[in-house]
């Protein structure tokens, strides 16, 4: 299986901050993999996928890079609506995975 | 728009089946789509549970493979997720989820729903 580590593992950041999140794989995925933002008690939602592309109504502050084993999400600007866990996702090869997440906290 | 609904008994006794649906709407699940089931302990990450198409592919995480089974209903558009075997680990939000084939990213995924599996 192919092993998805995020890293932090939780950051704080104020309002307005730029903040970018980092997930290696633990074998060349190329650029399978998605991003994918959880509130507190709401299901997670679709932001990237093919590491750089906008899921359909995601704003444009949320930008993915990254190819092979490391991939990073920059949020600009951060909000208070910003502050979550973010997951990262490989579905490269059978059996997908996940990263463990970046809970993403207000300083 | 897509939505995705989840439901089920909400309290499962151990060694039971585990069986929950989910409803579609604004898409057909006998559209070329793959449809998946997460899932999530209470305080933890997220798990793949496994994902299929309609038309015959179905692919288990290995780790549940033994116990689970997916299966589509077309005339109520609702798809169901039934896990032998519960036991408290098996505790967790359950969400289902669309994506465009096996190894492309879930584009919608369902508002969730608990299950917890206690005597």
């Amino acid at each position: 299986d192919i092993q998805m580590t995020q890293s932090p593992s939780s950051l704080s950041a104020s309002v307005g901050d730029r903040v970018t999140l980092t997930c290696r794989a633990s074998q060349g995925i190329s650029n399978s993999v998605a991003w994918l933002q959880q509130k507190p008690g709401k299901a997670p939602k679709s932001l990237i996928y093919d590491a750089s592309s906008l899921q359909s109504g995601v704003p444009s502050k949320f930008s993915g890079s990254g190819s092979g084993t490391e991939f990073t999400l920059t949020i600009s600007s951060l909000q208070p609506d910003d502050f979550a866990t973010y997951y990262c996702q490989q579905y490269y090869s059978y059996p997908l995975t996940f990263g463990g997440g970046t809970k993403v906290e207000i300083k | 728009q897509v939505q995705l609904q989840e439901s089920g008994p909400g309290l499962v006794k151990p060694s039971e089946t585990l069986s929950l649906t989910c409803a579609v709407s604004g898409s057909s699940i006998r559209s070329d789509y793959f449809w998946g089931w997460i899932r999530q302990p209470p305080g933890k990450g997220l798990e793949w549970i496994g994902s299929f198409y309609l038309g015959g592919s179905t692919y288990y995480n290995p780790s549940l493979k033994s116990r689970v089974t997916f299966s589509g209903d077309t005339s109520r558009n609702q798809l169901s997720l039934k896990l032998g075997s519960a036991t408290a680990t098996d505790t967790a939000v359950y969400y289902c989820a669309r994506q465009g084939d096996l190894l492309e990213a879930f584009d919608v995924l369902g508002r969730g729903t608990v299950v917890i599996v206690s005597a």
